[in-house]
């Protein structure tokens, strides 16, 4: 199974800040990624895909770069509304591995 | 618009078996893969299982290989999860997604708001 590891496991920050979030794959995945935003209660959102194709409606805020092992999530200018746990996905091959979360909460 | 409505939560037995129904609307349901995924209190996101868009080929995560049965029906626009020998450790909400492919290609692009599974 690929493993996703993702950093920071949280993180604390202010608005207008710029977040960066990390995932690690265990093997290479192409750009086979996808990021995706839950709050608390609500089912996840996806924001970013094929690594780094932003979903249409989203913040241009948002970025995803990276391909075969190293990807990343960027959040520039953090807004209120953005403070959520974040997730990354391969979906390269089965079993689909998500990373175990980045956790952003206000500074 | 796209909606996919989860049901058959509830608390159960340990051992004891479920099912879960996803009705989808608003798109092709036939045309795109399906998954299932679930979230167990205060962790985070577990992959259960997917099923290409005619049901041909189905994959599961190693944590319900052979206790879970994915499956479709095109005619009804539904998707379920057959859960037997259920472990307190199931105990998760289930949301349902949709593909953007007709199997796991893209990954998920649309999920139901989810229904609570107790195992206790």
């Amino acid at each position: 199974d690929i493993l996703m590891t993702q950093s920071p496991s949280s993180l604390s920050a202010s608005v207008g800040d710029r977040v960066t979030i990390t995932c690690r794959a265990s093997q290479g995945i192409r750009t086979d990624l996808g990021w995706y935003q839950q709050k608390p209660g609500k089912a996840p959102k996806r924001l970013i895909f094929a690594a780094s194709t932003l979903v249409s409606g989203v913040p241009s805020r948002f970025s995803g770069s990276g391909s075969g092992t190293e990807f990343t999530l960027t959040i520039n200018s953090l807004q209120p509304e953005d403070f959520a746990t974040y997730y990354c996905l391969q979906h390269y091959i089965s079993p689909l591995t998500f990373g175990q979360g980045t956790r952003v909460e206000i500074k | 618009q796209v909606q996919l409505v989860e049901s058959g939560g509830g608390v159960v037995q340990p051992g004891r078996s479920l099912r879960l129904s996803c009705a989808a609307s608003g798109f092709t349901f036939n045309i795109y893969g399906m998954h299932w995924v679930r979230q167990a209190p205060g962790r985070g996101l577990e992959w259960v299982a997917v099923i290409l868009y005619d049901g041909s080929n189905k994959y599961y995560a190693d944590s319900v290989q052979g206790r879970f049965t994915i499956s479709r029906d095109n005619s009804k626009n539904t998707l379920y999860l057959q859960m037997n020998s259920l472990r307190v450790e199931d105990t998760a909400v289930y949301y349902c997604a949709k593909d953007r492919s007709s199997s796991y290609s893209y990954g998920m692009d649309v999920w139901g708001q989810g229904t609570t599974v107790t195992v206790s």
